[in-house]
């Protein structure tokens, strides 16, 4: 069965520090590796989508990294603000065909204190 | 672009009742989906959509229809609640298939 393993399950640090989240999944074959942000209340967000060629992705702040030999993603939030507080989610792509090959994580709850 | 839009955002319903969660998205979007979100577990597919006109089931599908009769609209469906399906329920689309979903806010559903 697959499986996205995801951790810590929650983390706090302070404002301005970084933090890095793991995301480790037992999926085949494998289409791509996507993160989420979800604020309080509200829906998911789409932060970054990797493939497997793809080992470095960007956006802003945030820079997920990519494994596809070991099975591991890493996501790195540079100069935590306060709102950073969030879940973060791993989700991964089994067959590039849609909603049905989506594994998700359960998530990190990162809480970021002034 | 409003995105994806569901209503209601909170209800309330007591056993046995039905009820029919809206979702509408204006980016033309093919693929739909349903999820529901319950404490400490991941996200999971109820039903999904390709396209108007074509539906199929996902992990938990037992207690929910839907129907998609145009490309904006997919509403969710619980025949007769039941206080297990407690919980918030979100809409998704993406253009493509393997491309990032775009997700509603979410209706949060409690059932006495």
């Amino acid at each position: 069965k697959n499986q996205v393993e995801q951790s810590p399950q929650s983390l706090i640090i302070l404002e301005g520090k970084n933090c890095t989240l793991q995301c480790n999944y037992t999926v085949s074959p494998f289409s791509n590796l996507r993160w989420y942000k979800q604020d309080t209340g509200r829906g998911p967000v789409s932060l970054t989508i990797m493939t497997f060629s793809e080992n470095t992705k960007s956006n802003g702040r945030y820079t997920a990294t990519l494994d596809a030999d070991t099975k591991q993603s890493s996501l790195h939030i540079t100069a935590s603000q306060l709102s950073d507080s969030a879940s973060y989610i791993c989700v991964v792509s089994d067959s590039g065909g849609g909603a049905d090959g989506l594994t998700f994580g359960k998530g990190t709850h990162l809480i970021i204190q002034p | 672009n409003a995105g994806v839009t569901q209503t209601p955002k909170f209800q309330v319903l007591k056993t046995g009742q039905s009820m029919t969660l809206q979702c509408a998205q204006d980016m033309n979007h093919e693929y739909m989906s349903w999820y529901r979100q319950d404490p400490g577990m991941g996200l999971r597919l109820i039903h999904y959509s390709v396209g108007a006109g074509i539906t199929d089931q996902g992990e938990v599908p037992n207690g929910y229809n839907v129907s998609r009769s145009t490309t904006e609209d997919f509403p969710l469906r619980l025949l007769s609640a039941a206080p297990s399906q407690t919980s918030v329920y979100f809409c998704a689309s993406s253009y493509f298939a393997d491309q990032p979903q775009n997700f509603g806010d979410g209706n949060r559903l409690s059932i006495l």
